[in-house]
């Protein structure tokens, strides 16, 4: 069975700054990944995801990811955050022909200024 | 635009009440899902529907049901509320295979008083 783990709770930066975000994913079988965020009092909303072809991955809002598969990671960066990034952020695996996703357990961001 | 659509963003009800949580999707995904979210907990999956009719229990079943009378609506039902059953609800939807992702709605916060 496949199984998430995302690295941080909590991750404070200032405005401004550059902010990764740490997923690691564990799976025998070859996987799909995402990154979901979640701003306060909302349901989750698709940043990116990684099916195949180029490892590196770009999304909404300034956000691209990178997937490597020798450390079964997939970060979440941006190299400039604002006030407006400040949500939760989740991680996710499927493998091929699966129903369900295994979510993370999130991180939260903050963007302080 | 495509959308998933929970009936309520806010609900308040008292110990003992029958529940319903209803959702509907427009996007003819075959998939359907009710988690809770809870702080510190992530997301926890309740329950899945694949089809009409067709459902399958998540990881925390318990004191919850579910109904599917038609492809687009997807129904959580709180037998006899209580008051740990207080919770963020999310539902979404997917595609048979997962691996393009799921659709979150914006989520129903409950009270149970």
């Amino acid at each position: 069975a496949q199984s998430v783990t995302q690295l941080d709770s909590q991750v404070p930066v200032f405005e401004e700054a550059p902010v990764e975000l740490r997923c690691n994913y564990s799976s025998s079988v070859s996987v799909y990944l995402f990154w979901y965020v979640q701003y306060p009092n909302q349901g989750l909303q698709l940043l990116l995801k990684y099916l195949s072809g180029s490892t590196l991955v770009k999304g909404i809002n300034g956000f691209e990811a990178e997937f490597n598969k020798s450390q079964t990671s997939f970060h979440l960066r941006k190299p400039s955050v604002h006030i407006s990034d400040t949500a939760e952020y989740f991680c996710a695996v499927g493998i091929q022909g699966a129903q369900k996703l295994v979510f993370g357990q999130g991180t939260r961001l903050t963007i302080n200024p | 635009d495509v959308k998933v659509t929970q009936s309520s963003r806010y609900l308040v009800k008292r110990t003992g009440e029958k529940v319903f949580l209803e959702c509907v999707q427009d996007m003819d995904h075959e998939n359907m899902f009710w988690y809770r979210q809870d702080p510190g907990l992530g997301l926890r999956l309740i329950y899945f529907s694949y089809d009409v009719k067709m459902k399958e229990k998540g990881d925390i079943p318990e004191g919850y049901s579910v109904s599917r009378e038609k492809k687009e609506r997807f129904s959580l039902i709180l037998e006899s509320a209580s008051t740990n059953q207080t919770s963020m609800y999310l539902c979404a939807s997917s595609l048979l295979v997962a691996g393009y992702g799921y659709t979150f709605g914006s989520g129903t916060r409950l009270t149970i008083v």
